[in-house]
């Protein structure tokens, strides 16, 4: 079966780092994906790592440790618009996508 | 523009009765899925399709129905069977080149 735990709520403050950690224990791994969901609305695609390592957007950045089943999203220089979900996900050996519940983040003034 | 829409973006139907969910794409992507999305879970597969007439069931399919007649369009049924069917369906693409979902911006279904 497919295991993604990630925390259920984050606080911050505007301004701020926020690390949004995902593990994982999967069948197969072929890659991990991070999404921002705002409430009620689509998912949409923030990054998507598939070897060890950092990876840079802009304000976020994503890391990926194979040998660990680990994960994490950081989130700098918090603003009000970030307040949404940010869900986790494992691509499969048959390209299906397991998701974590999501991590709330709220972002404070 | 290109993009997914589904619609209605809300729906209210009455227990027992079967209602079909839309998702036209026109991102000429082959693959489409559906998910189910409730509170504090995370999304599950429905059905999936990676080309036109043939899809595969997800992790929950009992209860629901889909079809792929065409590249653009791949509606979902929710039938009487479905035992808790109110939640937040969301469709989704994948193209070739690419592992990424691209999604629509959902319907939420309530039964009363």
């Amino acid at each position: 079966g497919q295991n993604i735990d990630q925390p259920t709520e984050m606080t911050a403050t505007e301004g701020a780092i926020v690390q949004i950690n995902c593990t994982y224990q999967t069948s197969g791994f072929n890659g991990l994906f991070w999404y921002q969901q705002h409430a009620g609305e689509a998912p949409t695609f923030l990054s998507y790592n598939v070897l060890d390592g950092l990876e840079e957007k802009g304000r976020f950045s994503s890391f990926l440790s194979r040998s660990k089943g680990y994960s994490y999203l950081l989130l700098k220089e918090l603003q009000m618009k970030d307040s949404a979900s940010y869900l986790c996900a494992v691509r499969d050996n048959d390209y299906k996508l397991s998701f974590g519940a999501g991590t709330t983040v709220t972002v404070r003034a | 523009d290109g993009g997914i829409t589904q619609s209605p973006k809300y729906l209210f139907r009455k227990e027992g009765q079967n209602v079909t969910l839309s998702c036209e794409q026109n991102l000429n992507h082959d693959a489409m899925y559906w998910y189910r999305q409730d509170p504090g879970q995370g999304l599950r597969l429905i059905y999936y399709s990676q080309i036109v007439n043939d899809f595969q069931k997800g992790d929950i399919a009992e209860g629901y129905s889909v079809s792929r007649e065409k590249k653009e369009s791949f509606p979902l049924t929710v039938t009487s069977a479905q035992k808790n069917p109110t939640a937040f369906y969301l469709c989704a693409t994948r193209g070739l080149a690419t592992y990424t979902r691209y999604f629509g911006p959902g319907t939420r279904l309530t039964v009363l």
